[in-house]
């Protein structure tokens, strides 16, 4: 069965900083893999997703992840937080019709 | 368009009760996700929908657990005999269809099961 690990459970940066938000999954096959987030109050969405194709994938508000295949990883990125990127974000990858959650990341941007 | 409800929003109940968690998917999505998210973690799979039948059921803790989804569109998931530990947010999703997991998932904003 796949898996996926976040390392980071809490991270606090200031505005402007870059973030890097760490996720590795299992299996070493074909991997489809999701970023989701949750605002404070609000209901998980979508942030981006990978398929196939360009490693390198881009989502809504400027975030990104690359998928690197030798890593096991799909780790997301954004040069510079807003404190509105206040949220919890999960890592998951898809088993058959339904998703395997990571543990989540929270992360807190100072104004 | 709506996006996917859930009602009640916050359910306090006491041990051994019986309660009910209802969700109303995204019109026309025939696939339904029931997760349980309990403080500190991500998401736990419980049980998934394609139309009317379960198509995985896999992730139910226990026979307290089932849920229904008799016409293809709204779904119930019902929890006998309650025990502290079910307490958790009971999240809800649809898509349009299941595709091996390519399908976005949409989330409802939750169930706050609360068993004292």
């Amino acid at each position: 069965a796949q898996s996926v690990s976040q390392h980071n459970h809490h991270v606090i940066l200031s505005e402007a900083a870059s973030l890097e938000l760490g996720c590795n999954y299992s299996y070493g096959g074909t991997v489809n893999l999701f970023w989701y987030v949750q605002y404070p109050g609000q209901h998980l969405q979508l942030l981006l997703k990978y398929f196939s194709g360009d490693p390198l994938v881009k989502g809504i508000k400027g975030f990104e992840a690359e998928f690197i295949k030798s890593k096991f990883s799909f780790n997301l990125r954004k040069p510079s937080v807003q404190w509105s990127d206040t949220a919890e974000y999960f890592c998951a990858v898809p088993q058959g019709g339904k998703l395997i959650f990571g543990q989540g990341t929270e992360l807190s941007v100072k104004p | 368009g709506a996006g996917v409800s859930q009602t009640p929003s916050n359910k306090v109940t006491e041990k051994g009760k019986y309660v009910e968690l209802r969700c109303d998917p995204i019109s026309g999505h025939t696939a339904l996700y029931w997760y349980r998210q309990s403080l500190g973690q991500g998401p736990e799979f419980l049980i998934y929908f394609q139309g009317t039948g379960a198509a995985d059921d896999s992730g139910l803790p226990n026979d307290r657990f089932f849920a229904v989804r008799p016409e293809g569109s709204v779904s119930t998931l019902k929890i006998q005999r309650t025990e502290r530990g079910d307490s958790a947010v009971y999240l809800c999703a649809s898509s349009p269809r299941t595709s091996g997991g390519m399908e976005t998932q949409y989330f409802g904003p939750g169930t706050r099961l609360l068993v004292l």
